[in-house]
């Protein structure tokens, strides 16, 4: 069965710290993505990837990097973590061919103290 | 507005009725998609529908797309407590790389037992 981990389900960080949110998925997808989620704005695309070493910006990339070096691993990182990060964050995959799901995984509750 | 704006925001129903929920988006698209999400966990995958289809089942799911009204709606027949979630629709749409997905802020539906 398909699997998309997420290495933290909550994190609590400080103001200014560099963040590094992972998630690995077993499923040989060319495609990741990460979002955030936050009430009432639904679903917001930060960054996605469709191949090692690839990445393009989503609707709100500021604030944020990322990092794919493997396949199968595809890394969030907060510059600088600010408190308006606060938010929970859902990473994703999907099969590089048109007309696929994008699997999910469990998510990662961030809190920026 | 966003792309893919889901109607109503909330609904609350009986254990054995039907729910229906309605997606509209602005764009032309490659395919429509609905997703569910548990309360604290990721989205699941539930149908996807191209843009050439009208119609679509999988089990007690029925979701409809009219792509001149550009608007899709999510049928559950005879709901149960476990139905109880987040219904997300998301869009691929064609003007945008990559199968990223667009997604509303999602209606929430609660089955009363």
């Amino acid at each position: 069965d398909v699997k998309v981990t997420q290495s933290s389900r909550y994190l609590v960080k400080r103001t200014g710290e560099k963040v590094f949110l992972e998630c690995v998925q077993d499923m040989d997808h060319e495609n990741m993505f990460w979002y955030r989620q936050d009430p009432g704005l639904g679903l917001r695309l930060i960054y996605f990837s469709y191949d090692v070493k690839m990445k393009e910006k989503g609707d709100i990339p500021e604030g944020y990097s990322v990092s794919r070096e493997k396949k199968e691993r595809f890394s969030l990182i907060l510059e600088s973590a600010s408190t308006n990060q606060t938010s929970m964050y859902l990473c994703a995959s999907s099969l590089f061919v048109g007309n696929q799901p994008q699997h999910f995984g469990d998510g990662t509750r961030l809190s920026i103290l | 507005s966003q792309q893919g704006e889901e109607d109503p925001q909330a609904l609350s129903i009986q254990e054995g009725e039907n729910a229906t929920m309605n997606c509209s988006y602005k764009t032309s698209i490659n395919n429509l998609q609905w997703y569910r999400q548990n309360s604290g966990r990721g989205l699941v995958h539930l149908i996807l529908i191209r843009s050439n289809e009208r119609e679509k089942h999988s089990g007690r799911l029925r979701v409809t797309l009219d792509t001149s009204k550009k608007s899709s709606s999510l049928l559950i027949t005879a709901s149960r407590a476990a139905d109880t979630a987040s219904y997300f629709c998301a869009t691929d749409r064609r003007e945008t790389s990559g199968s990223r997905l667009t997604f509303g802020e999602g209606t929430q539906l609660t089955v009363n037992p």
